[in-house]
């Protein structure tokens, strides 16, 4: 079954604590990208990966980084997290976008509450 | 950077109605794509249309289709005869070259 899997689904911790969110696909996409959804603010791309070793800021990088040292892997990595990162996070992939027709298929997202 | 705009924050509809979901954009591209998701309570995101800048014929999927108007930048989302599991929340989404843009998103609530 094609799918994106993250890795932990809930996770509650505190600030400062280093912490990795796991995104995989096996779809052979070579397009992924992480987004953080927060109420009243839609979702918010924070890094996209338009191929292995090929990573790009979206529009709100800060306090995250990633790597993507295999195509069907993507992590998102908190180095120090902080109550400000505390929200839904979605992982997707895809072909590559460049405007064209294919949809993202997004990850069941992982909730992180960052006390 | 682009822009989407969904200027409902919330909707109400009765069962068996159409209801349309505006969306408008900002950009300078020329080939770009828009997609509308729905996500319920539940949280997934699910794909529901989509409508290519170069495409001549407004996109339909079912009772969803997709009121593209070029020239003014808005791609509307139209869903026809509503049902009580299309209440959720629908977001518009803007494909670039490499990136990806949401709006804020439209709450739908159908009753009975």
């Amino acid at each position: 079954e094609a799918q994106v899997t993250q890795n932990p689904r809930y996770l509650i911790t505190v600030t400062g604590k280093k912490l990795t969110v796991t995104c995989s696909q096996n779809m052979n996409h070579e397009y992924m990208s992480w987004y953080r959804q927060d109420p009243g603010l839609g979702l918010r791309q924070i890094y996209y990966s338009m191929n292995v070793e090929v990573t790009d800021k979206g529009d709100v990088p800060e306090g995250y980084k990633v790597s993507r040292k295999e195509k069907r892997n993507f992590p998102l990595i908190l180095e120090s997290p902080s109550p400000n990162q505390t929200s839904l996070y979605f992982c997707a992939s895809s072909p590559p976008p460049r405007g064209g027709n294919q949809p993202q298929h997004f990850g069941d997202g992982t909730r992180l509450s960052i006390l | 950077a682009q822009k989407i705009t969904q200027t409902q924050p919330g909707m109400f509809v009765q069962e068996k109605e159409a209801v349309t979901l505006d969306c408008t954009y900002d950009t300078s591209d020329q080939s770009y794509g828009l997609f509308w998701y729905k996500q319920p309570s539940s949280g997934e995101m699910i794909f529901l249309i989509y409508q290519g800048s170069y495409d001549e014929q407004n996109a339909t999927e079912g009772r969803y289709s997709l009121n593209f108007q070029k020239a003014r930048k808005s791609a509307n989302l139209v869903i026809s005869a509503s049902q009580l599991g299309d209440s959720a929340m629908y977001f518009c989404v803007f494909s670039g070259y490499s990136t990806l843009t949401f709006g804020k998103g439209t709450m739908l609530l159908v009753s009975p």
